[in-house]
């Protein structure tokens, strides 16, 4: 069964860092493209960014919001997907999605709670 | 600036049929722009329930279908059952960038 377990979510200061992990299992990582969503509490789902696979260059999008702020990178060795979050604002208070699709399936983990204090 | 368009609520009868819609300001929806649809039932995360159109994923039912209707995408949901009670995002790829909509909140009463 595919399986994505984010982590890394946790309070910190505005102008903080912090790094987000997606562990991956039950599907070939190395060829699926994975992203980032977020929810701030109470609000609607927001695309964060998305990361191609090697062999397309991993290749990363960005919404323009966190754009210069965030980095998505990718381990295929250990499958996991991470979010490297710097300069953190209060807005960026939210849920954080790893989500992909897989054999015309797609999957979403159980998210993980980052709390941007000011 | 771009924005993806979604009904704010809906409200359907268990057992009715429902039609959710998906625009885009400036420019019609196709099938280029991949159109997917997510479901969030209260307290859950997100599962995708239909992507590139009307592909639908593993385990949703045929109840739930994607299609262009007009200049948007769509997705229809028949024989509405009580547990059909969710927020509905669709999600835009416009370009390499992917965007969603504001969500619609279906009833089922």
């Amino acid at each position: 069964d595919v399986q994505l377990v984010e982590s890394g979510g946790g309070l910190v200061k505005a102008g903080g860092s912090l790094r987000l992990s997606c562990a991956a299992s039950g599907f070939t990582f190395n060829n699926a493209w994975m992203n980032w969503i977020r929810q701030a509490p109470g609000k609607g789902l927001e695309w964060v960014g998305r990361i191609k696979t090697k062999a397309e260059g991993e290749t990363t999008y960005y919404a323009a919001v966190v754009k210069g702020r965030f980095t998505i990178s990718r381990d295929d060795s250990q499958n996991t997907l991470y979010l490297q979050m710097h300069n953190l604002e209060t807005e960026d208070t939210a849920v954080y999605y790893c989500v992909t699709v897989v054999d015309s399936s797609g999957y979403w983990g159980q998210g993980t709670l980052v709390s941007v204090s000011s | 600036q771009t924005v993806v368009t979604q009904e704010p609520s809906f409200s359907v009868s268990p057992g009715g049929t429902v039609t959710l819609t998906c625009g885009l300001s400036f420019d019609s929806v196709s099938t280029s722009h991949y159109p997917t649809w997510c479901q969030q039932s209260p307290g859950q995360a997100p599962r995708t329930l239909v992507h590139t159109t009307n592909i639908r994923s593993s385990g949703v039912p045929d109840r739930f279908s994607g299609s262009i209707l007009g200049n948007k995408a769509a997705l229809t949901i028949t024989g509405a059952r009580a547990d059909d009670e969710s927020d509905y995002y669709c999600v835009l790829m416009i370009g390499d960038i992917s965007l969603f909509g504001g969500g619609t909140r279906l009833t089922v009463l």
